[in-house]
């Protein structure tokens, strides 16, 4: 059974910084493309970065692009998300996902909370 | 960037009816449109892939259609555990989401 599992949410200052991490599970991870997506409170979702299956490849919404850095760890099967120089706006439910058949997310995790406030 | 937009916003259904959701891209997507529902207070979860194909394990009353700019989804025979926000995305250039339709029992 695939399972996603992220931590490391919380409560964190304007300006201050905080790493997600998402443990993953039930199938082959190093085969698999992996995104993180967020939801702001009682809005819509919003993609915020990929990274490719070796961890070659990287790409950022123009809003996190400079402040938060996606990466990972095969050998762990460890999914990570630095955020740094956090906003009030970057307040949200934080996803780990996996990537599927045409580039749709397949597989998502139960998500962390990062509140942005001080 | 490419923007997706849903219509309706929200509806509401009875039992039984026929639900159909568009999604309309503001350029040409190809097929690389991809559906999920959100139930409240749950994660999301994959629907349709490739505008038309099942995703594993999802009822057969949930089917889509479309190509190019235009999509839909439509349910069949409306079922309680329907009751959800329902997002399209693009997945042609990097990735983004419709703003959601919410389907309500009516």
């Amino acid at each position: 059974e695939v399972q996603l599992v992220e931590s490391g949410g919380g409560l964190v200052q304007p300006g201050g910084s905080l790493r997600l991490s998402c443990a993953a599970s039930g199938f082959t991870f190093s085969s698999f493309w992996m995104f993180w997506v967020r939801q702001s409170p009682g809005k819509g979702l919003v993609w915020v970065s990929h990274i490719s299956h070796d961890g070659s490849g990287t790409t950022y919404a123009d809003s996190v692009q400079g402040r938060f850095t996606v990466s990972r760890d095969n050998a762990k099967n460890t999914l990570s998300l630095q955020m740094n120089s956090l906003r009030p706006e970057d307040t949200a439910v934080y996803y780990c996902v996996r990537g599927g058949h045409s580039y749709a997310y397949d597989f998502w995790g139960q998500g962390t909370l990062v509140t942005v406030s001080s | 960037d490419i923007q997706m937009t849903q219509s309706p916003s929200s509806l509401s259904a009875s039992v039984g009816d026929r639900v159909t959701i568009t999604c309309r891209a503001s350029q040409s997507i190809n097929t690389y449109l991809n559906w999920y529902q959100q139930r409240p207070g749950k994660a999301p979860k994959l629907l349709i892939y490739g505008a038309s194909s099942l995703q594993s394990g999802v009822p057969s009353r949930f089917s889509g259609a479309g190509s190019r700019t235009d999509f839909t989804l439509t349910i069949n025979r409306l079922q309680p555990e329907d009751i959800a926000t329902y997002y399209c995305q693009q997945s042609y250039i990097s990735w983004t989401f419709g703003q959601g339709t919410k389907v309500e029992i009516k």
